[in-house]
């Protein structure tokens, strides 16, 4: 039982620099989101994504563009990557977005240095 | 005003204590409500959904006031297990995405 998988699980990246963080999820769900969560903080929401094709902004999408080209991956990209984007962020999934369970993955620590 | 919010804690009790967290929320349109528990660096999991007859699973029983916009949770003879982050998430029916949690309550159970 796979559910989310997230990749890498840690990353360091130079101020300026680039990169892509991959979610797959096995479970066949419509949703899927990006959070941020910041030390002492909740999960904020970067992007979500209702469906195969479809990508929507959350709260807090400067910096951070996503694509869901397949329904099993939801990619994150960083593209001039800062400081300020040093976070733990999850990826989660969802069957639908009304009560019901998200599903979590193990999270990618960021730092930007 | 943060759409929802909690006692950040931290909550230190003993074994066998009963703890009860609250969370408010601001918006009244919000339709789902939940709590997840997060371990020390670990990801958020589902602890329970929180139903407007109120529910409990075990030691844990969840309530919900609409008319004065807060849920809470309530964990009777507490295990050091027990110890983590508790995040209260509130739902819009209306927009996929808007699943909004509260910053957490932190939890130690103490011997």
């Amino acid at each position: 039982n796979a559910g989310v998988t997230q990749t890498p699980k840690f990353r360091v990246l130079k101020t300026g620099q680039s990169m892509t963080l991959l979610c797959a999820q096995d479970m066949n769900h419509e949703y899927m989101y990006w959070y941020r969560q910041d030390p002492g903080m909740g999960l904020r929401l970067i992007h979500y994504s209702v469906g195969e094709g479809t990508t929507a902004k959350g709260e807090v999408p400067d910096g951070y563009n996503v694509s869901r080209l397949k329904k099993q991956n939801f990619l994150l990209g960083l593209e001039s990557a800062a400081p300020s984007q040093t976070s733990v962020y999850f990826c989660a999934s969802s069957y639908t977005g009304i009560n019901t369970e998200a599903f979590f993955g193990q999270g990618t620590r960021l730092t930007v240095v | 005003r943060k759409e929802v919010e909690q006692d950040p804690g931290p909550f230190n009790v003993p074994e066998g204590a009963t703890v009860a967290f609250n969370c408010t929320y601001s918006n009244s349109a919000s339709q789902s409500f939940f709590w997840y528990r997060q371990d020390c660096r670990k990801e958020p999991k589902l602890l329970m959904s929180v139903y407007s007859s109120g529910n409990e699973d075990g030691r844990f029983t969840a309530q919900l006031n609409r008319a004065s916009q807060y849920i809470s949770l309530l964990i009777r003879d507490s295990k050091l297990s027990d110890s983590a982050t508790y995040l209260c998430v509130v739902n819009m029916n209306t927009n996929a995405g808007k699943s909004t949690f509260g910053d957490g309550t932190t939890l130690t159970v103490k011997p």
